[in-house]
C-alpha cells in the first residue's frame, strides 16, 4: 500500500459527457502528477501539481483540467468525453523540497470506459 | 509520447530462473526507473538508478545502467510466480518538468511454478 487512493475505482460514461476523478495524495506530499494508460500502453503524463499550481503538462487538450487543494489532494476533470478517453488513470504523490523531488508513490488508479 | 522500449514485450519462465528485461531510451536523463504493476492496477516503484550510477541492487533485483547506449537491464534473480506481472522503464528526462516520467510499453513477465 503506497497512501495514495483515488476514486471511484470503475467508472462508465457516455461519449460527450464530464468525468471527475480523486486522488488523495500520501501525508505531507506535495505534488501530485496524473497518467493515463491505454490498454497495452505505458502510461503517459497528463500534468503536475505542486502547491495548488499547474506545474508542467504533457500533450492533452485543454478539456483535460486539474486542481490541487490546500490539503494536496487533487481531481483530474475531463469534459467532452471522447472514446478514445477510456484508460486507466493513476496518480502519483511525491515531496518536492526546492528542487529536488523524491520517490513518486502511485495509486490504484481508476478506470474509465466511454461508450 | 513513448521514451523508454522495454525489449522483450513478453517473456515466459519457470520458477527459480533469472528474468531479464531491457530498456532503452532516446535522450539526456536525470535517472531512470523500473516499476511493476499487477494485473492494470497502480504501479510499483522497484528501483531507481541516477544518470552517474552504473549498477544498483534492491534484494532479488538488480539494475544496471549505460548511458553510452542509452539503455538499462532489470535482472530479477530465483524468479518466483508472485513475480508475474507488468514491468515499465520509466525515464526522468534532463530539460523536463521535475519528476515527470516518461514511460516505455511494458514487459510482461509470467513466471511458471
Amino acid at each position: 500500500e503506497t497512501g495514495v487512493t483515488q476514486s471511484p475505482t470503475h467508472l462508465i460514461k457516455t461519449r460527450g459527457q464530464q468525468v471527475t476523478l480523486r486522488c488523495s495524495s500520501q501525508s505531507g506530499h506535495n505534488t501530485v502528477s496524473w497518467y493515463q494508460q491505454a490498454l497495452g500502453q505505458g502510461p503517459q503524463f497528463i500534468f503536475q501539481y505542486y502547491r495548488e499550481e499547474e506545474n508542467g503538462r504533457g500533450n492533452f487538450p485543454p478539456r483535460f483540467s486539474g486542481l490541487q487543494f490546500p490539503n494536496y489532494s487533487s481531481e483530474l476533470n475531463v469534459n467532452a468525453l471522447e472514446l478514445d478517453d477510456s484508460a486507466l488513470y493513476l496518480c502519483a504523490s511525491s515531496l518536492r523540497t526546492g528542487g529536488i523531488l523524491d520517490e513518486q508513490y502511485f495509486g490504484p488508479g481508476t478506470r474509465l470506459t466511454v461508450t | 509520447s513513448q521514451q523508454g522500449e522495454e525489449d522483450p514485450q513478453a517473456l515466459s519462465i519457470q520458477e527459480g530462473e533469472n528474468a531479464t528485461m531491457n530498456c532503452s531510451y532516446k535522450t539526456s536523463i536525470n535517472n531512470l526507473q523500473w516499476y511493476r504493476q499487477n494485473s492494470g492496477r497502480g504501479l510499483v516503484h522497484l528501483i531507481l538508478i541516477r544518470s552517474n550510477e552504473r549498477e544498483k541492487h534492491s534484494g532479488r533485483l538488480r539494475v544496471t545502467l549505460d548511458t553510452s547506449k542509452k539503455s538499462s537491464s532489470l535482472l530479477i534473480t530465483a524468479s518466483r510466480a508472485a513475480d508475474t506481472a507488468s514491468y515499465f522503464c520509466a525515464t526522468n528526462d534532463r530539460g523536463s518538468t521535475l519528476g515527470r516520467l516518461y514511460f516505455g510499453r511494458g514487459t510482461q513477465l509470467t513466471v511458471w511454478p
